[in-house]
């Protein structure tokens, strides 16, 4: 199986910072097999980045993905207030499909 | 629009059986692989089950292998996960998932399964 740590588990910035938030998988996986997710609180899941990079349909372009192979990063630059959520990285490149466990992000 | 619509969920006691249902529309369902992955009360996501659009292929976490069934009907445009031997464990919210592009682009809001006596 192969796990995806997500780093840090918690992130306090305020309005306007840059976030970056880490995904490190435990073996090498397709960038085309790179998703990351939104959850936020009460709500399902919504699709931000895929294939590493390519943003989901209505997603702004605050929102950026990058890496490859092992390591991989999710920025949000010139954070909102409504961006205060749990956000999640997946690989779709070899089953099990997995999750990370999550990056919360606090708004202050 | 893309809409999946959960159902199915509930309480059930350890050991009994509950199916879950997810009715898709505003895509062409039979042409995608669709994906069930559960939440536990304050965890993380965890995938459970994927199939592909004619049911050929199909794939269980270990942790519901040999329990759980997925399946479709796609005259109905409707997805299934039939839950047996049920767990404490297994209590979650299930979201059913349109998968496009190697990725869940589109999720229900999901059913809460709660195993217990």
């Amino acid at each position: 199986e192969i796990v995806m740590t997500q780093s840090p588990a918690t992130l306090s910035l305020s309005p306007g910072e840059r976030a970056t938030l880490s995904c490190r998988a435990s073996q090498s996986v397709s960038s085309s097999s790179l998703s990351w997710y939104r959850q936020k609180f009460g709500q399902a899941p919504r699709l931000l980045i895929y294939g590493a990079s390519t943003r989901a349909p209505g997603i702004p372009p605050r929102f950026s993905g990058s890496g490859s192979g092992t390591d991989f990063t999710l920025t949000i630059s010139s954070l909102q207030p409504e961006d205060s959520a749990v956000y999640y990285c997946q690989q779709d490149y070899r089953l099990p499909l997995t999750f990370g466990q999550g990056t919360k992000l606090e708004i202050k | 629009e893309v809409q999946l619509v959960e159902s199915g969920g509930g309480l059930v006691q350890p050991g009994g059986s509950l199916r879950l249902s997810c009715a898709a529309s505003g895509f062409a369902f039979s042409s995608y692989w669709m994906h069930w992955v559960r939440q536990a009360p304050g965890k993380g996501l965890v995938w459970v089950s994927r199939i592909n659009g004619d049911a050929s292929s199909i794939a269980y976490a270990d942790s519901v292998q040999g329990r759980f069934i997925i399946s479709r009907d796609n005259a109905k445009n409707t997805l299934y996960l039939q839950m047996n031997s049920l767990r404490g464990e297994d209590t979650a919210v299930y979201y059913c998932a349109r998968e496009d592009y190697g990725a869940m682009q589109d999720w229900g809001q999901g059913t809460l399964v709660t195993v217990s006596s």
